[in-house]
């Protein structure tokens, strides 16, 4: 596709239930962010790829929250027995060259967990 | 560490207008700095970028920043302001980086336009 792409655009989740938000990056793109984005808030580095290997996991607020990417494309966040906390706005952004600077961010996926 | 601090949550100006909304970073070296434009549901896009060199620099859709090392200032600034320029600005620092060049990012300005 032109850019990057996130599904589901919007998400629901009961507290303690299982979520995967999905990130397609812009083909060929070497790395991949995630941030997590509250209401009201700028976004906050949740973690980095570069091509399958997670290099950057320090922004991930606890362990139930974990992030693969094992083909090198596209990438999926998984947060485990989600809690009300998690609820923001996940966004995914790709960049073709290593440092990230001329990165490419997707819509986001809204998360709300009730 | 590193932070970013846009002191305006809300700021209105009349369509024509001239624009600049303030950003004051953190940091103990010169840093990447940028201003990325968020619209209503949609993803971060990039409005301009400095590295180094000279301390203005032009972006898109007619914005311009300048960096001021004295006052860690990189404020965003555009001469006559568009009412499709509505939308939430966020200034973002980082560092020089090989790889996983990750942003902090302020908390954004919300620009209102009125007619």
């Amino acid at each position: 596709g032109a850019g990057v792409s996130q599904s589901p655009r919007y998400k629901v989740a009961k507290r303690g239930q299982d979520v995967a938000l999905r990130c397609d990056p812009i083909s060929g793109h070497v790395s991949l962010f995630w941030y997590q984005q509250a209401l009201g808030q700028g976004p906050e580095f949740l973690t980095y790829f570069q091509n399958e290997a997670q290099l950057d996991k320090s922004g991930l607020p606890s362990d139930r929250f974990f992030a693969e990417r094992p083909e090198g494309s596209v990438s999926t966040l998984k947060i485990q027995r989600t809690q009300q906390e998690d609820s923001a706005v996940y966004l995914c952004a790709s960049s073709l060259g290593l440092s990230g600077t001329e990165a490419f961010f997707g819509q986001g996926t809204r998360l709300t967990v009730v | 560490a590193q932070s970013v601090t846009q002191p305006d949550i809300h700021i209105t100006v009349s369509e024509g207008a001239s624009l600049e909304l303030r950003c004051n970073y953190s940091y103990g070296a010169t840093p990447y700095l940028f201003w990325y434009v968020q619209s209503p549901g949609q993803g971060l896009q990039l409005l301009l970028k400095y590295f180094s060199g000279d301390t203005l620099v032009q972006g898109i859709k007619g914005f311009e920043a300048e960096f001021k090392r004295s006052q860690s200032s990189f404020n965003l600034r555009k001469p006559s302001v568009h009412w499709s320029d509505a939308a939430e600005y966020f200034c973002a620092v980082g560092p020089f980086m090989e790889y996983g060049n990750k942003l902090v990012f302020g908390a954004g300005t919300i620009l209102r336009v009125k007619s």
